[in-house]
């Protein structure tokens, strides 16, 4: 298996315009997560789906950030429209089983100007 | 609700040194227990986990942790550390019905290993 797969790795915007990060789970997990990280917060998780469902966002941290999953193999989170203080290290993971092993990718760093 | 405290922000070390890294948790019932790490510029990976049986639990690269029920502990050792075990390091617990599928990340340890 290929592993959770983010793009883009690295994404440089200028503020105001808008953001997409994708993710592909691994194949069959029913449980995908986003995160952020930066050096101030550390590892926040922002939202999570389960059968493509959203099941709790209350991480999301303001209305410009939006997440959705249209089916079991894809996944975007959107920054419309985007701040100097999104910048971070965006971290998408899927897991199988509720609370075991999340299988994370490797990130997209992406900086607001 | 859960928490996790990591309470060593920045461990250094010389290579051959014994590393523990500590792990406190706050939800008392039913947990799973994880150590995840991060090498530079990469994404986190799992060291090992605990779900239940015994309370010491090997993991990759020569990594164990004890599970502690009394003292909400799992903390993090490794006998020899070397050069490329520098990283970050989270502890990360589940537990409760209201999270159920959610795992909860500590802020993270960094450790530095002197060649």
């Amino acid at each position: 298996d290929a592993g959770v797969i983010q793009s883009p790795r690295h994404e440089v915007t200028e503020m105001g315009q808008e953001v997409t990060l994708r993710c592909k789970p691994i194949s069959g997990h029913d449980y995908l997560f986003w995160y952020r990280q930066t050096m101030m917060r550390g590892l926040e998780l922002l939202i999570y789906f389960n059968n493509n469902v959203p099941i709790d966002d209350s991480g999301m941290p303001e209305d410009r950030f939006s997440a959705k999953m249209p089916n079991a193999s894809f996944s975007t989170l959107k920054i419309q429209p985007s701040e100097p203080r999104d910048s971070a290290v965006y971290f998408c993971a899927s897991s199988l089983i509720p609370g075991n092993e999340q299988f994370f990718g490797p990130g997209t760093r992406l900086t607001v100007l | 609700a859960q928490s996790v405290s990591q309470h060593n922000h920045h461990v250094i070390l010389s290579e051959a040194a014994s590393l523990e890294l500590g792990c406190n948790y706050s939800y008392g019932g039913t947990v799973n227990l994880f150590w995840y790490v991060q090498y530079p510029g990469q994404h986190l990976q799992l060291l090992l986990k605990y779900f239940s049986g015994d309370p010491l639990v090997k993991g990759i690269k020569g990594f164990e942790a004890e599970f502690i029920k009394s003292k909400f502990s799992f903390n993090l050792r490794k006998p020899s550390v070397q050069w490329s075990d520098t990283a970050e390091y989270f502890c990360a617990v589940n537990g409760g019905y209201s999270s159920a599928s959610k795992i909860i990340f500590g802020s993270g340890t960094r450790l530095s290993i002197r060649p």
